[in-house]
């Protein structure tokens, strides 16, 4: 079945150890979105990708970094993490013929210590 | 600016109540989407239903109906006889068209007690 993929589901990583979380897609979408969801809150963009062109949101801190080699893959990486970006990261998925869906891969759980 | 607001934060019911979820809506545009998702313990965010500014019928998928005014800006959702399956977080949002962000409410948790 056509999907969005996350990986790893869960990450523990040190205060200030990089990390980088990746989503792939098998829908063949050609926009890629990252989302912040930190707990009991509704999920916030970060950034996305309309085909190669990358738009970040004006809130979005420069400790947050994307790549989207291909079509299928996106990567989110977070240069120096803190504390406060422990959150679930979620990728979502959209196309015109999608009629604007985004479509939500299951997230990974980053804990920072 | 958009804004989405949904009211309840909390909601609980017992199996096969009916319950509603409201969701309120403000946005400049004459276009615009309209979503409602299901965020179960796992996390994943799951797709339920879309209507866009043009399209004021309301629809009904099984246990599931939603109710859409563009004259009170509310875009509510109705569960006919609740599961303990139901139980979730649900989040109703807008977007104003391809590739523009969608705009959460904060979300309404459902528990459903058997």
């Amino acid at each position: 079945d056509a999907m969005v993929i996350q990986n790893p589901r869960y990450q523990v990583t040190q205060f200030g150890k990089p990390v980088t979380l990746s989503c792939s897609q098998t829908l063949n979408h050609n926009v890629m979105y990252w989302y912040q969801q930190k707990s009991s809150q509704a999920p916030k963009l970060l950034f996305h990708y309309y085909d190669k062109d990358f738009n970040n949101e004006a809130d979005t801190p420069d400790n947050f970094q994307s790549r989207r080699p291909n079509t299928s893959f996106c990567f989110l990486d977070i240069r120096s993490p803190g504390l406060g970006d422990t959150a679930m990261y979620l990728c979502a998925t959209s196309t015109r013929d999608s009629q604007e869906t985004q479509y939500f891969g299951p997230g990974t759980r980053l804990l920072v210590l | 600016a958009q804004k989405v607001t949904q009211a309840q934060t909390e909601i609980s019911v017992v199996e096969k109540e009916d319950v509603t979820l409201d969701c309120v809506y403000e946005t400049r545009d004459t276009t615009y989407y309209l979503f409602w998702y299901k965020q179960p313990p796992s996390g994943e965010l799951v797709f339920l239903i879309r209507r866009n500014s043009f399209d004021e019928q309301n629809e009904i998928s099984g246990r599931y109906s939603w109710n859409f005014q563009k004259s009170t800006s509310s875009f509510n959702f109705t569960i006919t006889a609740s599961q303990v399956v139901d139980s979730a977080v649900y989040f109703c949002a807008l977007s104003e068209g391809y590739g523009n962000k969608l705009v959460f409410g904060a979300g309404t948790i459902l528990r459903v007690k058997s």
